[in-house]
């Protein structure tokens, strides 16, 4: 079957703008997270949702970071007011159920870059 | 709190040579640990993971880790590196503190394979 998307794949924008990230998670997969990816490292953990509760959202970096999956399935990540230390790639992934031992299945990523 | 460290950002290595990629990690609880792939403008593919059980474990594409409590280590290895093998590679770890299994990255390891 399908694996998890993200649309757009890459997004310019202009310090001040808002933007909106989205995500398709796997079908049927009731865990969903966001995660940032900044050049040269490692995915650093923004959000995680379980259906449609946003049970941990301890590593949005502002509150101009807002995430949503209001339906448990497509999931929103939204940038207000754009910085230049927000330019990273942004990963979303996706997991059958709640559990640890589960597999995340990544998709491709957003690369924001913020000029 | 549960921290990674990948001692390598890059690792060149012929084709057909055997490599290690080396992970070390600091917690003070019982860990779960895990090693993703990242190819070039792809998210992150699970390579392996180790939640309990024997220390050796099997992955795929060839490759596997030995988990070392003594050591708190939990290297990657690969007897036999294909030109394909060229990716990102991060080592990741989770260990339920706080009540989340939310995991951490490594910074990566660039594995570079030449023909």
């Amino acid at each position: 079957g399908a694996g998890v998307s993200q649309s757009p794949r890459y997004k310019v924008a202009k310090r001040g703008q808002d933007v909106a990230l989205r995500c398709d998670p796997i079908s049927g997969h009731v865990s969903l997270f966001w995660y940032q990816q900044a050049l040269g490292q490692g995915p650093e953990f923004l959000t995680y949702f379980q259906n449609e509760a946003q049970l941990d959202k301890s590593g949005l970096p502002s509150d101009r970071f807002f995430a949503e999956r209001p339906e448990g399935s497509v999931s929103t990540l939204k940038i207000q007011r754009t910085q230049q230390e927000d330019s990273a790639v942004y990963l979303c992934a996706s997991k059958i159920s709640g559990s640890f031992t589960d597999t995340q299945y990544f998709g491709p990523g957003t690369r924001l870059t913020v000029l | 709190a549960q921290s990674v460290t990948q001692l390598d950002s890059q690792v060149p290595v012929f084709e057909e040579a055997p490599v290690e990629l080396r992970c070390n990690y600091s917690s003070s609880v019982s860990v779960y640990l895990f090693w993703y792939v990242q190819y070039p403008n792809q998210g992150l593919q699970l390579l392996l993971k180790y939640l309990s059980g024997s220390t050796l474990v099997k992955g795929i594409n060839g490759f596997e880790a030995e988990f070392n409590k003594s050591q708190t280590s939990f290297h990657l290895r690969k007897p036999s590196v294909h030109i394909s093998d060229t990716a990102e590679y991060f080592c990741a770890v989770s260990d339920g503190s706080g009540g989340s299994y939310i995991p951490t990255f490594g910074r990566g390891t660039s594995l570079i394979v030449h023909p």
